[in-house]
């Protein structure tokens, strides 16, 4: 069955330093991943896919990730925290030959201080 | 795009009491989710249509859950009679085209209480 894991609760940042949040899926075939961020009372926003091509995806508000197929990740990062970065992120993945449903992690708070 | 509009935004009922979210998706989207949030289970698919059609409702936890999407422009999750772990946040979501290929764009959620 597929699976996303995100191995940490929460994160913390200094802000100006390099973030990372890491996430690991299994599934059967080629994965499209996905990453959300959900500021407080807000629902899910979407940050960047990565469906083929270029394993270095780029989004919105300077977040990028990586897709590294032989490690089975898709950490999220940014070259340079903000506090304003301080949100829930989830990972997602689809299974291309399964259903239409997304498959979310349990997320990881983000913190980021000044 | 006014973006995806849920209503209401705040609900609190007592046990037993039956409770209807709605929800209006993005013009021209046809994909619609339903999904659930605790600090207990995270994120959970409850349900979701294409084209007004239900096609996966697995993740409806219970009988007393029921979704309708009459129309490409309102949806409705319906609990009956509402418990007190029915209690959370319940996001509705809307899409175009290929899911897991085109992004999910998710309403601001509303937030249920049941006492």
């Amino acid at each position: 069955a597929q699976s996303v894991a995100q191995p940490e609760d929460q994160v913390n940042v200094a802000e100006g330093n390099p973030l990372t949040v890491k996430c690991t899926y299994s599934v059967s075939g080629n994965p499209y991943l996905f990453w959300y961020v959900q500021y407080p009372n807000r629902g899910l926003q979407f940050l960047l896919k990565y469906i083929t091509g270029d394993n270095l995806v780029k989004g919105s508000y300077g977040f990028e990730a990586e897709f590294n197929k032989s490690q089975t990740s898709f950490h999220l990062k940014k070259p340079s925290a903000l506090v304003s970065d301080s949100a829930l992120y989830f990972c997602a993945v689809r299974d291309r030959w399964d259903t239409d449903k997304l498959i979310f992690g349990t997320g990881t708070r983000l913190q980021v201080f000044p | 795009d006014a973006g995806v509009i849920q209503s209401p935004r705040h609900e609190v009922t007592e046990m037993g009491q039956e409770v209807t979210l709605r929800c209006k998706p993005i013009s021209g989207h046809d994909y619609l989710f339903w999904y659930r949030q605790t600090m207990m289970r995270g994120l959970e698919l409850l349900i979701y249509f294409n084209n007004n059609v239900p096609i996966d409702d697995s993740g409806m936890p219970e009988d007393r859950f029921s979704a309708k999407m009459p129309n490409a422009s309102f949806s409705t999750l319906k609990i009956q009679p509402s418990e007190p772990r029915d209690s959370a946040v319940y996001f509705c979501a809307s899409s175009f085209g290929v899911v897991g290929y085109n992004e999910q764009f998710f309403g601001p959620g509303t937030r249920l209480t049941v006492l």
